[in-house]
């Protein structure tokens, strides 16, 4: 079984659109992330969720929205696609202890096209 | 200024060689931890291995080890005996101690592209 899921892998679609990317883990962790690759191979932090509290990156333009049904899912909404979407879309997740470091589980990403 | 700095945008070694990737990191807190993954051509996230702040010795996993040096706040990855598969993107992350708010984001470098050759 897959521990982290996305969906779609690949998302082609037009300027000023809104889509959302969905994401599932079934590891049990509490926190999830959603990351962004440009073309250039640079990953950046966009949200991260824990026990329904939401960090934001301040960089994130307001258009980009998660959203958390339960604790296995994190959806990311992007309203008014921009060209400078484009990227590949990372959720991950982890299970996170004040006094234990764990690695981040990534899903298998989603290609964004923006024509 | 940086968080984490990957000097080499690009790495070649020979097939069954030894190859070091630098990463060095900037950082005040004295809790954190740092990360290695790989994405191979596929474009998946692969964790490879972890060094945590107050872990003494170094890290290692099979062929994989992690040179770490706190004076000089450097993590670099070492991959013993290269395989045709370790052809990828490996990338060096940092965690830093918790904000306050309950998760732990990933800092990432810009990774570096290592090309193994038969």
């Amino acid at each position: 079984d897959t521990a982290v899921s996305q969906t779609p892998k690949y998302l082609v679609t037009q300027m000023g659109n809104d889509k959302s990317i969905k994401c599932e883990q079934n590891l049990g962790h509490d926190t999830m992330y959603w990351y962004k690759q440009d073309s250039k191979k640079f990953l950046k932090i966009m949200f991260s969720y824990n026990n329904k509290e939401l960090i934001i990156n301040e960089t994130v333009p307001n258009r980009f929205s998660p959203k958390s049904p339960d604790k296995a899912h994190l959806n990311l909404h992007i309203n008014s696609l921009e060209l400078g979407d484009s990227a590949v879309y990372f959720c991950a997740s982890s299970q996170d202890l004040w006094d234990r470091v764990y690695e981040q589980y990534f899903g298998p990403g989603t290609r964004l096209t923006v024509t | 200024a940086q968080k984490i700095t990957q000097t080499q945008p690009g790495m070649f070694v020979q097939e069954k060689e030894a190859v070091t990737l630098d990463c060095t990191y900037d950082t005040s807190d004295q809790s954190y931890g740092l990360f290695w993954y790989k994405q191979p051509s596929s474009g998946e996230m692969i964790f490879l291995i972890y060094q945590g702040s107050y872990d003494e010795q170094n890290a290692t996993e099979g062929r994989y080890s992690l040179n770490f040096q706190k004076a000089r706040k450097s993590a670099n990855l070492v991959i013993s005996a290269s395989q045709l598969g370790d052809s990828a993107m490996y990338f060096c992350a940092m965690r830093e101690a918790d904000s306050g708010a309950g998760s732990y984001q990933l800092t990432f470098g810009k990774g570096t592209k290592l090309s193994v050759i038969p």
